[in-house]
């Protein structure tokens, strides 16, 4: 069936260091893959997303690239900053309809 | 895109009551979604919501425990029926706009004591 992979957290980073996080699907035909963030004591919004292969999604100085040949979507960025702390959620849209399959998120934390 | 105004944002409840959740979207939308997020934990959707027709609810949630009403496209409840303290959860609601575009409540921490 399908599903989304996401690296475990935290991960614990220094200000201005470079981020990756690893996020991988599985999924039939060719989902939507988004990825969205939860910052602390806030709802969930939208980060960036790519709906097809080799698109790549960027926000905030964050990018990611929907690669169908390894069925992945890493976020990254060039250098974090402490209000970049948050929960990062990767997740897909089946095809067929409307639903979003979660990863089980990756929380942030970046050290002044 | 749309806006979402849900309430209560958070609550603390006496287990065997009730609460219910509310969101009005501030434009009309087919499709809103009803999520739990376990502390520490991912999002599960817990049932799709359309106007005019039965909620659809995944495997694990039921409507008796879980009642969903969405009289219009703006406007949708979730019922959290006989709690317990292992109904302590966020709880939000979810739309979606053309093809992609997701938006989610600012959601409702629940606690059971």
């Amino acid at each position: 069936g399908n599903s989304v992979t996401q690296m475990e957290g935290p991960v614990t980073l220094s200000e201005e260091a470079f981020l990756t996080i690893n996020c991988t699907y599985t999924a039939t035909g060719y989902p939507s893959l988004f990825w969205y963030v939860q910052y602390p004591g806030e709802g969930l919004q939208l980060l960036l997303k790519a709906t097809k292969a080799d698109d790549k999604g960027s926000n905030k100085g964050f990018e990611a690239t929907y690669r169908k040949e390894t069925t992945s979507f890493h976020l990254e960025k060039g250098s974090v900053q402490v209000s970049d702390s948050a929960v990062y959620f990767c997740a897909l849209r089946k095809d067929s309809n409307y639903q979003l399959i979660w990863g089980a998120g990756t929380k942030l934390i970046i050290k002044p | 895109s749309a806006v979402i105004s849900q309430k209560p944002s958070r609550d603390i409840c006496q287990r065997g009551t009730s609460l219910t959740i509310q969101c009005q979207v501030d434009s009309q939308v087919t499709m809103m979604f009803w999520y739990r997020q376990q502390p520490g934990q991912s999002l599960t959707l817990i049932a799709t919501a359309n106007q005019g027709s039965e909620a659809t609810y995944e495997s694990g949630f039921v409507i008796d425990k879980f009642p969903i009403s969405r009289p219009n496209l703006t406007f949708s409840t979730l019922t959290v029926s006989n709690m317990s303290p292992e109904d302590s959860s966020i709880y939000l609601c979810s739309v979606v706009e053309g093809s992609d575009g997701y938006t989610f409540g600012s959601g409702t921490r629940l606690t059971v004591v």
